[in-house]
């Protein structure tokens, strides 16, 4: 089955700074990729996500790059504010011929990231 | 449009006792998947309903079941609680397995098995 390794598993960083997070992934299957956001005492929440068929995808002061070739995307935050800090997750899943995303995302373990004022 | 919902927010059992636990997705979303929550394993997928169906299931042991019903809400059972099934089981509604639209999180249940 799907494996994503994350890293790394705590990240700290200064307002303003910029905070990269990394995931690889061992499926080739694997065609869809978001990345969820995950405040105390809450579900994770949707940020930001890509499909096989692109290489980088940005939304405001979030991007994200995916190499298929070599199993990895990363999550790029600019400009960071106190309020990023949360739990970030990355995931995998495997889609069909037409690019639609299976029921079942299989997850990395997590960066804490901490930004300071 | 309402989100995610799930019931009870919080929840404390003994080992050996059975569990249910309840899942209204968006309105509108078809799909209902199943994920447990721990510090030590993460997330993890524990299964996904379709039209009443489960589609796909993870690797946890029979005592985790699921259903959904015709309105698309969806229920998943434990049954001889262990201690180590505390955690935070958390349930995600898309628009259906085969859509382009995303998983959508509630804010979980969180059970404490004593």
């Amino acid at each position: 089955g799907e494996n994503v390794e994350q890293h790394p598993s705590t990240l700290s960083v200064q307002e303003g700074d910029s905070a990269v997070i990394k995931c690889t992934y061992s499926d080739s299957a694997s065609n869809y990729f978001p990345w969820y956001k995950q405040e105390l005492g809450k579900g994770p929440q949707l940020i930001i996500d890509i499909r096989s068929n692109v290489g980088e995808k940005k939304d405001q002061r979030i991007a994200v790059t995916l190499n298929k070739t070599a199993k990895h995307f990363s999550l790029h935050i600019t400009e960071t504010q106190p309020e990023d800090s949360a739990v970030y997750f990355c995931a995998a899943s495997p889609s069909n011929a037409g690019g639609t995303s299976y029921g079942k995302l299989t997850f990395g373990q997590g960066t804490i990231l901490t930004v300071h004022p | 449009k309402a989100g995610v919902t799930q019931t009870p927010r919080y929840l404390i059992k003994t080992r050996g006792q059975q569990v249910t636990l309840s899942c209204s997705p968006i309105s509108g979303h078809r799909s209902v998947s199943w994920y447990q929550q721990t510090p030590g394993q993460g997330l993890q997928f524990l299964f996904e309903y379709f039209s009443e169906t489960q589609r796909n299931k993870g690797n946890f042991p029979g005592r985790f079941s699921g259903r959904q019903f015709s309105n698309s809400r969806s229920e998943m059972n434990v049954s001889t609680l262990e201690l180590g099934d505390s955690a935070l089981y958390l349930c995600a509604s898309s628009l259906s397995p085969g859509s382009k639209e995303t998983q959508y999180f509630g804010p979980g249940t969180r059970l404490l098995v004593l």
